[in-house]
């Protein structure tokens, strides 16, 4: 079945380090993003990419850092820059508009990151 | 659950009552919009969606309103049912590739 895993589903972190969170799809979709979820807010924009080795910053882009070298891969890392990194993060992905209003993303599952 | 708000506005029904959501949205150039689902522990799933020159479209079980003077957006769940309970966010998108997201509204049907 086509779909997006995220992995891990739950990553516990220390103080002052680095973190990958991992984001695979085989809906061979262009584009991918990742979002960020804290307890009463939307979610939010953190990077996406439309297209192999291109991405762009979101709303929420600091301390994080992003890298899409397959079409099926958008990796999210959560540097020890981002001073508030406890949250669920979501990755998803999109045929991108093009011409076309339609712009339905699909979501994985998310990872639930904590520092400790 | 431990994945979405604990302070969102929160609606609950009675099984097999209809259910209404409610969303404004922030933007009159905004042409497109959908309704997420989000159970406990999952991503957001995909309900329906509704252009900007549509009144109302339905689907199975769910209604999708726009009220482009007022910038509202409702959902209607008929015969809500327990597997309805989730979170449920609505989008705009205003002709980019990226999605606005409102905070969402948690359901909650009892028996």
């Amino acid at each position: 079945d086509g779909g997006i895993t995220q992995s891990p589903k739950y990553l516990f972190r220390k103080e002052g380090q680095n973190v990958t969170l991992s984001c695979e799809q085989n809906l061979n979709h262009d584009a991918m993003y990742w979002y960020r979820q804290d307890p009463g807010q939307g979610l939010r924009l953190i990077y996406y990419s439309q297209i192999v080795n291109d991405f762009q910053k979101g709303d929420i882009a600091e301390g994080y850092s992003v890298s899409r070298e397959k079409k099926e891969s958008f990796p999210l890392t959560v540097t020890s820059a981002q001073k508030n990194p406890t949250a669920f993060y979501l990755c998803a992905s999109s045929i991108p508009r093009q011409g076309s209003w339609a712009n339905v993303l699909t979501f994985g599952a998310g990872s639930r990151l904590t520092v400790l | 659950g431990e994945n979405v708000g604990l302070h969102l506005p929160t609606l609950s029904v009675q099984e097999g009552d209809n259910s209404i959501i409610n969303c404004a949205y922030s933007n009159s150039a905004s042409d497109y919009f959908i309704w997420y689902k989000q159970e406990s522990g999952k991503g957001p799933q995909f309900i329906i969606d509704i252009r900007s020159n549509m009144d109302k479209r339905q689907g199975q079980r769910v209604t999708v309103l726009l009220n482009k003077t007022v910038k509202h957006l409702s959902l209607q769940i008929a015969a809500t049912q327990p597997g309805d309970s989730a979170v449920y966010f609505c989008a705009e998108n205003r002709r980019t590739d990226k999605l606005i997201f409102g905070t969402g509204t948690r359901l909650q049907v009892f028996p």
